[in-house]
């Protein structure tokens, strides 16, 4: 199985900051890496797929990139609507999740 | 619009079972693959199962296999996950969701709590 690990576990930031989260594959997932954002009490939303393709709809502040086994998502200026938790996951071995990194207010 | 509507949650006793049910519409149900991804209280994501769209391609996570099967009926537009031997560990907000493949899950619906408890 795919072992997917994220960094930070919570990321403490500021409205306007640029913000980063990595995930690590546990072997090479070429380019099968999708991004989700979950608020408290809903269901995950998905962001980016394919490493840095944006879902329709998705503000162009969230981008992608990375390739084999370490992948980013980067909010070029973090909003107030972008507090939440964001998982990245596999989808070349069936599926697996990161444990998710909470980006919180500071 | 794309809808999913799991139903079929509940309180159930350790050993027992439970039938979960989606119902789809807004998009070509017979056409698209689906999984199961559950969320235990104040945890992450764990994606649960798969199925391909003529039920050809079925895939269960380690931790429910065995014991969990997926199932699906085009004619109804529903998909279902029977859940037998239930453990505590299986509490959880089981959600259903749209598998777009190679452009990943794109949409999931509200979920549908079960606990495991006696």
């Amino acid at each position: 199985d795919i072992q997917m690990t994220q960094s930070p576990s919570t990321l403490s930031a500021s409205v306007g900051d640029r913000v980063t989260i990595t995930c690590r594959a546990s072997q090479s997932i070429s380019s099968w890496l999708a991004w989700y954002q979950q608020k408290p009490g809903k269901a995950p939303k998905l962001l980016i797929y394919k490493v840095s393709t944006l879902e329709s709809g998705v503000p162009s502040r969230f981008s992608g990139s990375g390739s084999g086994t370490e992948f980013t998502l980067t909010i070029s200026s973090l909003q107030p609507d972008d507090f939440a938790t964001y998982y990245c996951q596999q989808y070349t071995d069936y599926r697996s999740f990161g444990q998710g990194t909470k980006v919180e207010i500071k | 619009e794309v809808q999913l509507v799991e139903s079929g949650g509940g309180l159930v006793q350790p050993g027992g079972s439970l039938r979960l049910s989606c119902a789809a519409s807004g998009f070509t149900f017979s056409s698209s693959e689906m999984d199961w991804v559950r969320q235990a209280p104040g945890k992450g994501l764990e994606w649960v199962s798969y199925m391909s769209p003529t039920g050809n391609n079925i895939y269960y996570a380690d931790s429910v296999a065995g014991r969990f099967t997926i199932s699906r009926d085009n004619a109804r537009n529903s998909l279902y996950l029977q859940m037998n031997s239930l453990r505590a560990e299986d509490t959880a907000v089981y959600y259903c969701a749209r598998d777009r493949g190679p452009a990943a899950t794109d949409f999931w619906g509200q979920g549908t709590q079960v606990t495991v408890s006696s």
